[in-house]
């Protein structure tokens, strides 16, 4: 199967810092999505994103999809920033009915 | 607006003792449910999936079964709970080809 790796699988912050966590993957994907797991365990949806560049506030993220990988910017980090952030892929061939396959998650930590 | 519930919110059931989750979507019809778990340690793990009633595909083979007995219901059932089963299982839909949207989780220790 496809294999999505990401890093750093943890990161420690001082509040105001900026960061840039990285997702590749194995194969051709159609889709990419950007969640972060809050404490109480729910996935928000951050981002969106097979190919280009989108901004939401102080996120944005890019995906080149021909080299497959995905990058996540957090900019001016704040203490509700703290979580796991996943990245996910749908494979790009066949009828994979919309299968997301996660990577490990990459923990981050904002100090005040 | 579409929403996603799930419940219980926590559980905890003894090992040998029968399991049922739930998981309902508001607000749009004809979606694709999922159900992953997410073991201690961080990754998500597929483990059924569904594009319309009585339709269930299995990701991986377990202790565990799936039914889709309403389009926007989605249950996860298992006849005799194991140790291995606990874990944090989520609900996700999607409208097909799109991004996948997830429901607040169920905390299941199996004792």
């Amino acid at each position: 199967g496809i294999q999505v790796e990401q890093s750093p699988p943890d990161l420690i912050l001082q509040e105001g810092a900026n960061s840039t966590l990285r997702c590749n993957f194995s194969d051709s994907v159609n889709n990419l999505q950007w969640f972060h797991q809050n404490p109480w365990g729910q996935l928000i949806n951050l981002f969106y994103i097979p190919s280009g560049t989108k901004q939401n506030g102080r996120l944005s993220a890019t995906t080149v999809a021909t080299e497959r990988y995905s990058l996540l910017y957090i900019s001016s980090s704040q203490t509700t920033d703290s979580g796991v952030y996943f990245c996910a892929v749908e494979l790009g061939r066949g009828s994979t009915l919309g299968r997301l396959y996660f990577g490990r998650g990459t923990q981050l930590t904002v100090w005040p | 607006s579409q929403t996603i519930h799930q419940w219980p919110a926590t559980l905890v059931q003894p090992v040998g003792s029968p399991l049922s989750l739930e998981c309902t979507v508001e607000g749009t019809s004809n979606p694709n449910l999922y159900w992953y778990r997410q073991a201690a340690g961080r990754g998500l793990q597929l483990l059924f999936y569904s594009v319309g009633i009585g339709q269930i595909s299995s990701e991986v083979p377990q202790n565990l079964s799936a039914s889709r007995p309403q389009d926007r219901q989605f249950i996860l059932s298992s006849k005799k709970l194991l140790l291995s089963d606990s874990g944090f299982y989520l609900c996700a839909w999607s409208p097909g080809e799109y991004e996948q949207y997830f429901g607040p989780g169920t905390r299941l220790t199996v004792t």
